[in-house]
């Protein structure tokens, strides 16, 4: 199965929103809505931020928030601060092999 | 609290097999629903989904790697095991095992595993 499909980079100032994409087919983020996005600072075990395209897992801040539109899912960060500055990667379940998939990743930088 | 750690070699050689231990507690992997998976970083790059077992012993394995990838539970001992056969310096990882219901809520550490002659 091929990689989902992020932006290498994403930026945005404090306070300011950012959205990253995450495209994959009809396969995969199109045909299921399992999509999640995990969040991870350098040298640290990714953290589950969103499921199921919208769901925030408790603890997660409400700054953090996933839709999807066709084969396209996204992940916007609200009023950024200085913390949320990490890489971030998406997954989609992809049920044509019953298989899972991840993205190549996204380095947000808060300005 | 759910905790997952992994164990096994930090140090293979090419061709040999990997074994690695994911020993969790907080859940049971005899409950309806619940899953534990293995997920690969290597260094500098993205996360490589690998294989994934639920509690009814169903699998799954990433396509290109199945011939060399199994996975098993041992639901007395709270532990899930990856082998992975002829290894490559293209392995060397950091490997993560987790938990999962809809998504991979809790991770463990991760264990580096280097592939080195």
């Amino acid at each position: 199965q091929s990689a989902l499909t992020q932006p290498p980079s994403a930026s945005g100032s404090p306070g300011q929103s950012v959205t990253i994409s995450c495209t994959g087919t009809s396969s995969d983020v199109g045909g299921y809505n399992y999509v999640s996005w995990y969040q991870q600072h350098p040298g640290k075990a990714p953290k589950l931020m969103i499921y199921e395209v919208s769901k925030r897992p408790s603890g997660v801040p409400d700054r953090f928030s996933g839709s999807k539109s066709g084969n396209t899912a996204s992940l916007t960060v609200s009023g950024l601060q200085a913390e949320d500055e990490s890489d971030y990667y998406c997954s989609s379940y992809a049920g044509s092999n019953n298989v899972e998939v991840f993205g190549g990743g996204t380095k947000l930088t808060v300005l | 609290q759910i905790t997952l750690k992994e164990s096994g070699p930090t140090l293979v050689k090419p061709t040999q097999t990997l074994t690695l231990t994911c020993t969790f507690s907080g859940f049971s992997l005899s409950t309806s629903g619940v899953s534990v998976g293995w997920i690969r970083q290597p260094p500098g790059k993205a996360l490589e989904w690998l294989a994934l077992i639920y509690w009814d012993d169903g699998k799954r394995y990433r396509p290109s790697l199945k011939s060399r990838l199994t996975i098993t539970k041992d639901t007395s001992k709270n532990q899930v095991v990856l082998t992975m056969t002829n290894m490559d310096p293209v392995d060397t990882a950091t490997y993560y095992c987790a938990h999962r219901l809809s998504a991979y809520d809790i991770w463990g550490q991760g264990t580096m595993v280097t592939v080195s002659s």
